[in-house]
């Protein structure tokens, strides 16, 4: 019963290198999203996905991209790496939106450094 | 846009403790609440939620009444065990169009045997 999985569990990254953060959901999920999480100010939404092959833009969206080419995964790009994208990135998804019944279901967190 | 207020951590307790996380809201329509909680090294479980006015969400021993006259939320608990260290965070979701969860900053507590 593996839920989300977010690979890598942990990157350290130089200014303006690039990669892909990878998640994959198991519970045939429609929704999915990516948040990012800083010290005292919570978790914020990045961007976030309603179906396979649809993406929007979160509260966060500059500095990163995403795909939804398969229902299960959901991949977080980073182009250029900068130290502001120092975070803890967390992948989620639900069953359908974020009402009450259908709850987010979390990976357990990818740490990336820019150094 | 919605914004949810937790009181600033960390929280420390001994064991056996009462517990109170505050944590207000703003929000457009008629929010739902919850209340996640993260253990360490791992993602956000949703620990509780209420959907309309005076509902009590509760789960594991912890309850949170939603106040619409103080749009409040806040997370108690009778008796804490070293179990319950963890962050803890508020949000919300409004009825209106924008449909995103927003969460408050999280509350780090930390109960001492």
């Amino acid at each position: 019963n593996a839920g989300v999985t977010q690979t890598p569990k942990f990157r350290v990254l130089k200014t303006g290198q690039s990669m892909t953060l990878l998640c994959a959901q198991d519970m045939n999920h429609e929704y999915m999203y990516w948040y990012r999480q800083d010290p005292g100010m919570g978790l914020r939404l990045i961007h976030y996905s309603v179906g396979e092959g649809t993406t929007a833009k979160g509260e966060v969206p500059d500095g990163y991209n995403v795909s939804r080419l398969k229902k299960q995964n959901f991949l977080l790009g980073l182009e250029s790496a900068a130290p502001s994208q120092t975070s803890v990135y967390f992948c989620a998804s639900s069953y359908s939106s974020w009402d009450s019944n259908s709850p987010l279901h979390f990976g357990n967190g990818t740490r990336l450094t820019v150094t | 846009g919605n914004s949810v207020t937790q009181m600033e951590g960390p929280v420390t307790l001994s064991e056996e403790a009462f517990l109170t996380i505050n944590c207000t809201y703003t929000a457009t329509g008629y929010p739902s609440l919850f209340w996640y909680v993260q253990y360490p090294g791992e993602g956000l479980q949703l620990l509780l939620k209420a959907t309309k006015a005076d509902d009590k969400g509760s789960n594991k021993g912890f309850e949170a009444t939603y106040r619409k006259e103080t749009t409040s939320f806040h997370l108690e608990k009778g008796s804490v065990q070293v179990s319950d260290s963890a962050v803890y965070f508020c949000a919300c979701i409004s009825s209106g169009s924008a449909r995103q969860l927003t969460f408050g900053s999280g509350t780090q507590l930390t109960v001492l045997p």
